[in-house]
């Protein structure tokens, strides 16, 4: 079965200080992962997603994620978080062949980020 | 705005009754997605159709179904209901079902069982 974690429940940063959310899953063979951003009263939007190819991934408004096979993580990244930036982080798994085929999601983590 | 459209926003019922949301997929959008979302469970995967057809399914319990009419709108039925299904329910769309697309989620319905 596949699986998401996301370690961390809360992340609170300053405003222009950088940004991490930490992501590790678990899937049978080559993964497809994906971050979502959920703010309040609103449904889940996507940030980005790896599929292939180069390890580090740019997405929506200025966010980065960095694939790394051998820690199973993909860590998003933002080098300078704006007040805008807090938000619920959903980090997700999908299995390229075989294993489950549904979108499985982290618990998510919320990020404040302060003035 | 995702242009994926559920309806209702909000809704209160009591234990043991019946409801049904319903979900209008972004236009194009072949493939609906039905997730819940409570604070102790996440977000929990609850089936997927595709073109009308059912393709996965992942925690739904069997008070619940659902199905996709050749207009591609979904309804999720909900019976019998418990106050441990209060929770938000989400619908996503994407164009396909290929793993590496990307879901575009409506602004969910609101449960509330009394």
């Amino acid at each position: 079965a596949q699986s998401v974690a996301q370690p961390e429940d809360q992340v609170n940063v300053a405003e222009g200080n950088p940004l991490t959310v930490k992501c590790t899953y678990s899937v049978s063979g080559n993964p497809y992962l994906f971050w979502y951003v959920q703010y309040p009263n609103r449904g889940l939007q996507f940030l980005l997603k790896y599929i292939t190819g180069d390890n580090l991934v740019k997405g929506s408004y200025g966010f980065e994620a960095e694939f790394n096979k051998s820690q199973t993580s993909f860590h998003l990244k933002k080098p300078s978080a704006l007040v805008s930036d807090s938000a619920l982080y959903f980090c997700a798994v999908r299995a390229v062949w075989g294993g489950d085929y549904k979108l499985s999601f982290g618990a998510g983590t919320t990020v404040t980020v302060r003035a | 705005d995702s242009g994926v459209t559920q309806t209702p926003k909000h809704l209160i019922t009591a234990t043991g009754q019946r409801v049904t949301l319903r979900c209008s997929p972004r236009s194009g959008d072949l493939s609906v997605y039905w997730y819940q979302q409570s604070l102790d469970q996440g977000l929990q995967f609850l089936i997927q159709y595709y073109n009308g057809e059912e393709r996965a399914k992942g925690n739904i319990l069997e008070r619940f179904s659902a199905q996709q009419f050749p207009d591609l709108h979904s309804e999720l039925n909900l019976s019998s209901l418990e106050l441990g299904d209060s929770a938000l329910y989400f619908c996503a769309s994407s164009l396909e079902e290929s793993p590496g697309e990307k879901l575009f989620f409506g602004s969910g319905t609101q449960l509330s069982v009394l």
